[in-house]
């Protein structure tokens, strides 16, 4: 199956510092990639949809410009979170939808544990 | 709006025990479903994607079916091993902006 890969997968920082998660398709091409933060015991929230070549789309209640999103290439999505707090601490898990695939079958990294203290 | 129902949160089952994790959703007008598996601190794994056009697909032990009218999906695990533990979440696309809708999940633990 498709491989998606993120990294790093666990990363600490101290405060007011910024980070940065890469999201990469190995072995296919994604037009859209997808950034999801996880609580602990809860589902996956919906962040924003990378897409390759433009803007990012933000849901609702979702800084973009304390969640920096790039989508440079049809294979690389980065997230950056900017000026890192002690509340921004989550687990981030990145998906992408292969281009020549099936219509709406995602496949998703392995996710990032990012700790600000 | 979409909303997706896991019931039970969690599940206990002995090593051994067929079982069935439900899931329900509101809006039927979807282009499929996708079961996937959580292990703690990891990722999610696709498991099984059901088209909108299908009734079940099998992988394995696994068995997901679809009844896009009752807006209902059943993975079916068979001998379940310990192994098997993790916790289960389905998601439906629509094609709205080419969401996943997630239920928060089935945590299930197989006891030896």
């Amino acid at each position: 199956g498709a491989v998606v890969s993120q990294h790093p997968s666990w990363v600490i920082c101290k405060s007011g510092t910024s980070v940065k998660i890469e999201c990469r398709s190995l072995d296919f091409q994604a037009t859209t990639m997808f950034w999801y933060r996880q609580f602990p015991k809860q589902s996956l929230m919906l962040m924003a949809t990378s897409n390759e070549g433009s803007k990012a789309t933000y849901e609702q209640g979702v800084e973009k410009d304390k969640f920096l999103i790039n989508h440079a290439s049809l294979t690389l999505s980065t997230l950056t979170v900017t000026s890192a707090h002690p509340e921004d601490s989550s687990f981030y898990i990145c998906s992408a939808e292969d281009l020549a695939g099936v219509v709406g079958e995602l496949f998703f990294g392995e996710g990032s544990r990012l700790t600000v203290l | 709006k979409q909303e997706v129902t896991q019931i039970p949160a969690a599940l206990s089952v002995p090593e051994g025990e067929n079982l069935v994790l439900n899931c329900s959703f509101t809006d039927s007008a979807i282009y499929n479903l996708q079961w996937f598996r959580q292990d703690p601190g990891k990722g999610l794994t696709s498991l099984l994607l059901i088209q909108s056009s299908q009734r079940e697909q099998t992988s394995g032990r696994l068995n997901a079916s679809l009844d896009k009218s009752s807006g209902r999906s059943t993975l079916y695990i068979a001998a379940s091993q310990p192994g098997d533990s993790a916790t289960y979440l389905c998601a439906t696309y629509t094609g709205a902006n080419s969401k996943l809708t997630f239920g928060k999940g089935i945590t299930l633990s197989v006891r030896p």
